[in-house]
C-alpha cells in the first residue's frame, strides 16, 4: 500500500524558511516522479511543482508562483522527497500535501499524503 | 483564475445524474490527459477517472469520464449522499510546462 508522510509544516514569519519532508513506503520510490500540490483553506488545489526520476536527471518543474523560492529535491537512499521554502509569503500559507505520479500521465497522481500546514503569519 | 475552468457547485437528489465540466485549451486537454479527484470534507485529495475515462481499482462504475477537444467532464449516476464532496480536474500544460488543476466543483447531494 502506497504510504506517504508528510512532516515539517509549522507557523513561520514573512521571509522566512522551511523544508517539508515526504517519507515514502509502499512503492519503488526510486522509480516515481513526485509532486508537491497545495491547497489554501477553503481553496482549490494548487500544483507546487516535481522532480523526476534518476533516469530523467532529476529533473523539476514548478508553478510560476513559486518559481525562484521553492527547491524540490530527493534522497533516492532514505525513499524521502523534500520541498524546501524560501521567501515565505502570507499567500503562501496552505496545506502541502506530496503525491506521487502515476498512470503515465503527467497529472496522474494515484497516492497522496495527509498533508501538512504551513501558515505564514507575523 | 484557475486554468481549467469547473462550474463552483453543483447539485442533485439521491438516484440522479449528474455532469461537472472541465474547460481548457489546446496546451492542456486538448494534448494531454485529464484526470479528476474527489476530495472528501477534511481529507486529502482521492483519484477518481485517470487518462481521461479510466477508473482506478476501487471506483464504483457510477463514476465515468469523457473528453472532446479541449472540454472534459465527469458524471456521476445513481447519486449518493456519500458522494457529496469537491470535485478537480487535472492536466498537463505543456505552454506552461506544469500542471493545471480545475478550481473545484462542490457537488451537494439534496
Amino acid at each position: 500500500e502506497v504510504q506517504l508522510v508528510e512532516s515539517g509544516g509549522g507557523l513561520v514569519q514573512p521571509g522566512g524558511s522551511l523544508k517539508l519532508s515526504c517519507a515514502a513506503s509502499g512503492f519503488t520510490f526510486s522509480g516515481s516522479a513526485m509532486h508537491w500540490v497545495r491547497q489554501a483553506s477553503g481553496k482549490g488545489l494548487e500544483w507546487v511543482g516535481r522532480i523526476r526520476i534518476k533516469g530523467y536527471n532529476y529533473a523539476t518543474a514548478y508553478a510560476a508562483s513559486v518559481k525562484g523560492r521553492f527547491t524540490i529535491s530527493r534522497d533516492d537512499s532514505k525513499n524521502t522527497a523534500y520541498l524546501q521554502i524560501n521567501s515565505l509569503k502570507t499567500e503562501d500559507t496552505a496545506v502541502y500535501y506530496c503525491t506521487k505520479q502515476d498512470c503515465s500521465s503527467t497529472s496522474c497522481f494515484t497516492g497522496w499524503g495527509q498533508g501538512t500546514l504551513v501558515t505564514v503569519s507575523s | 483564475q484557475s486554468v481549467l475552468t469547473q462550474p463552483p457547485s453543483a447539485s442533485g437528489t439521491p438516484g440522479q445524474r449528474v455532469t461537472i465540466s472541465c474547460s481548457g485549451s489546446s496546451s492542456n486537454i486538448g494534448s494531454n490527459t485529464v484526470n479528476w479527484y474527489q476530495q472528501l470534507p477534511g481529507t486529502a485529495p482521492k483519484l477518481l477517472i485517470y487518462n481521461d475515462n479510466q477508473r482506478p481499482s476501487g471506483v464504483p462504475d457510477r463514476f465515468s469520464g469523457s473528453k472532446s477537444g479541449t472540454s472534459a467532464s465527469l458524471a456521476i449516476s445513481g447519486l449518493q449522499s456519500e458522494d457529496e464532496a469537491g470535485y478537480y480536474c487535472a492536466a498537463w500544460d505543456g505552454s506552461l510546462n506544469g500542471v493545471v488543476f480545475g478550481g473545484g466543483t462542490k457537488l451537494t447531494v439534496l
